[in-house]
């Protein structure tokens, strides 16, 4: 189809509740990507997926934080028992080859407020 | 891990005007795209560019490899221009994840 795509754009929580964010990758793009972008700062690289596996949870700030991907399609992260520095964008990628040799793409992210 | 540092970090020019964005990075690459982030977060692909040189109408990259480091131009500016430029690479040896500049925050003023 179209880009990636993620649910909700929007989703405010309070402090404490658990949160699950969902990415719709790029229909036969192999690898899926998930970065975080706080406010007035750059991209944190969070995990990294090849099909279904995750080769790289290197930059997954805390415990609280998980990720899973069904085959080589949806992707969810999940985040428990959130925290207010939790807020930020959550954005998703995808790209077709693996290995980071090809061109991610970008959807338009998740807007994660904590209150 | 891999450092990138991108320059100016703002830039204000008139529209018209063209202008280099920079970004430097501190070891080799086997990915280098830049983006445009626009005003409502979107990350737009401009380039994926790990060497060599590429033209988009009035955007064009140059990256050379052997010495770190990334060229973004864009000439003749509009006010749609506007909005963040950030550079991102993979390592060579490291993790596939991108790593992001901070950003050059543009501003094309009618």
């Amino acid at each position: 189809g179209a880009g990636v795509s993620q649910s909700p754009s929007n989703k405010v929580t309070e402090k404490g509740k658990d949160v699950e964010l969902r990415c719709d990758p790029i229909s036969g793009h192999t690898a899926l990507y998930w970065y975080r972008q706080r406010l007035g700062q750059g991209l944190e690289f969070l995990i990294y997926f090849q099909g279904n596996s995750a080769p790289d949870k290197s930059g997954l700030p805390s415990d609280r934080f998980s990720a899973e991907r069904t085959g080589e399609s949806v992707s969810t992260l999940t985040i428990q028992r959130t925290q207010q520095e939790d807020s930020a964008v959550y954005l998703c990628a995808s790209s077709f080859r693996t290995s980071g040799l090809d061109t991610q793409y970008f959807g338009p992210g998740t807007r994660l407020t904590v209150l | 891990g891999i450092q990138v540092e991108q320059s100016p970090p703002d830039l204000i020019l008139q529209e018209g005007a063209n202008s280099t964005l920079r970004c430097n990075f501190s070891d080799s690459v086997n990915n280098l795209q830049w983006f445009h982030q626009n005003p409502w977060g979107q990350l737009i692909n401009l380039f994926y560019i790990p060497s060599g040189t590429k033209q988009n109408g009035r955007l064009s990259a140059t990256t050379v490899a052997t010495e770190r480091y990334s060229l973004l131009y864009i000439s003749s500016s509009q006010t749609t221009d506007s909005g963040v430029y950030f550079c991102a690479v993979v390592s060579g040896g490291g993790a596939d994840g991108l790593t992001f500049g901070k950003g050059t925050h543009l501003i094309i003023q009618p």
